[in-house]
């Protein structure tokens, strides 16, 4: 089955700490993007990539740093530099370069700042 | 600035009921614009997709219109059922030529289909 896969399901950090948030999909599609989510706020778009080796900065990037590496993979690092981290995790990826086709979203990962 | 509203933020209807979710934006020079399912601490899941030049889409019991002078796109549900019962969110998409510029969330709509 095609589809994004997103681990760990739940994280849990001490303050100071990075953590790395994975996201992998087998759909072949060229896009990937990381948003957070906050409690009744809509999607936040923290960084994206249109193609390997490329990422750019969305509107909440600071703290955050990510790679792609591999047209499958796009993981996310949370540093000790992200004030408030706690929150819900989501990655999607769309088929063609940049184009906004149907965005194709993963389970989550909910990290929560202890 | 751009920005994505939507309208209730919560809505509880009856059993078979039609019903309408509202999002509005500003900048009405949209890519396109999504339409998300959300279960409660699930991801996503795509319902609907209008691009700019479009005015409906249908999916089964789903509808949803486009009116980009307006600032405007509804979703549509007709004859609800109580797994209907989710958060709804619309996505709007702005492109520079063909070369990703914004999206921007709704904070979506809470909707429980009362059985």
């Amino acid at each position: 089955d095609g589809g994004i896969t997103q681990s760990p399901k739940y994280l849990f950090r001490k303050e100071g700490q990075n953590v790395t948030l994975s996201c992998e999909q087998n759909l072949n599609h060229d896009a990937m993007y990381w948003y957070r989510q906050d409690p009744g706020q809509g999607l936040r778009l923290i960084y994206y990539s249109q193609i390997v080796n490329d990422f750019q900065k969305g509107d909440i990037a600071e703290g955050y740093s990510v790679s792609r590496e591999k047209k499958e993979s796009f993981p996310l690092t949370v540093t000790s530099a992200q004030k408030n981290p706690t929150a819900f995790y989501l990655c999607a990826s769309t088929d063609r370069q940049g184009a906004a086709d149907t965005q194709y979203f993963g389970p989550g990962t909910r990290l929560t700042v202890l | 600035k751009q920005e994505v509203t939507q309208i209730p933020a919560a809505l509880s209807v009856p059993e078979g009921e039609n019903l309408v979710l509202n999002c509005s934006f500003t900048d009405s020079a949209i890519y396109n614009l999504q339409w998300f399912r959300q279960d409660p601490g699930k991801g996503l899941t795509s319902l609907l997709l209008i691009q700019s030049s479009q005015r409906e889409q249908t999916s089964g019991r789903l509808n949803a219109s486009l009116d980009k002078s307006s600032g405007r796109s509804t979703l549509y549900i007709a004859a609800s059922q109580p797994g209907d019962s989710a958060t709804y969110l619309c996505a709007v998409f702005w492109f520079r030529g063909t070369s990703y510029d914004k999206v921007i969330f709704g904070p979506g709509t809470s909707l429980s289909v009362i059985p």
